[in-house]
């Protein structure tokens, strides 16, 4: 079974610094695809960043990148120039890529998410 | 943009109800879902529909059902309310294509007294 790990429930960080949020994940599939979401205090899940198991460069999406270890199993967050709209809780989570149509699944399956506190 | 819409932002329902939740998107996509979101829990999936009239089972499917009459609209229905189905509901959709992001609305905060 697919699993997602984020071992810091919280972080903290400096108004302007960069911030690395983790994300370990376990599954016995060659496709998958990896999905960040920032959720604010006002509930929405709002979608950050992609990276595929078969991507040769690191995604990246403005201040945002992946770096994602593949034999490490490993796709952490990267936030550079952390901003006060930053504070939320940040999600990974992980989709098998194959195709319904293939025997697979759309299901996203979810970390426990970090809570991420920038201080001015 | 993708525009996911969930009918309440707040729902208070008493134990017994029969309760509703819609969730409609604009973007003429084949996958929705519904999830519920616990504090120290995460995300659980509790069902999806990859096509009119389709569903599948999630993770925690008891105690709920669901309806996918029209494509753009998919209903969660607690059939028989109880106050440990008090929880977010997030409702999302997506395009039959790998690599593309599931979007999500706004959430819907259900309390049942």
């Amino acid at each position: 079974a697919q699993k997602i790990t984020q071992t810091q429930p919280g972080m903290f960080v400096q108004e302007k610094e960069a911030v690395t949020l983790d994300c370990t994940y376990d599954t016995s599939d060659p496709s998958y695809g990896l999905f960040w979401y920032k959720q604010p205090s006002s509930g929405e899940m709002i979608f950050l960043i992609y990276q595929g198991s078969y991507d040769q460069q690191n995604a990246t999406e403005g201040r945002y990148s992946l770096n994602f270890q593949k034999a490490r199993k490993s796709a952490n967050l990267v936030i550079s120039a952390s901003q006060l709209g930053d504070s939320a809780m940040y999600f990974c989570a992980m989709r098998e890529a194959t195709p319904l149509t293939q025997g697979g699944s759309e299901k996203l399956v979810f970390g426990k998410g970090t809570k991420l506190t920038v201080n001015p | 943009d993708v525009k996911v819409t969930q009918s309440s932002r707040y729902l208070v329902k008493r134990t017994g109800e029969k309760v509703f939740l819609e969730c409609v998107q604009d973007m003429d996509h084949e996958n929705m879902f519904w999830y519920r979101q616990d504090p120290g829990l995460g995300l659980r999936l509790i069902y999806f529909s990859y096509d009119v009239k389709m569903k599948e089972k999630g993770d925690i499917p008891e105690g709920y059902s669901v309806s996918r009459e029209k494509k753009e609209r998919f209903s969660l229905i607690l059939e028989s309310a109880s106050t440990n189905q008090t929880s977010m509901y997030l409702c999302a959709s997506s395009p039959g294509y790998s690599n593309q992001p599931q979007h999500f609305g706004d959430g819907t905060r259900l309390s049942i007294l």
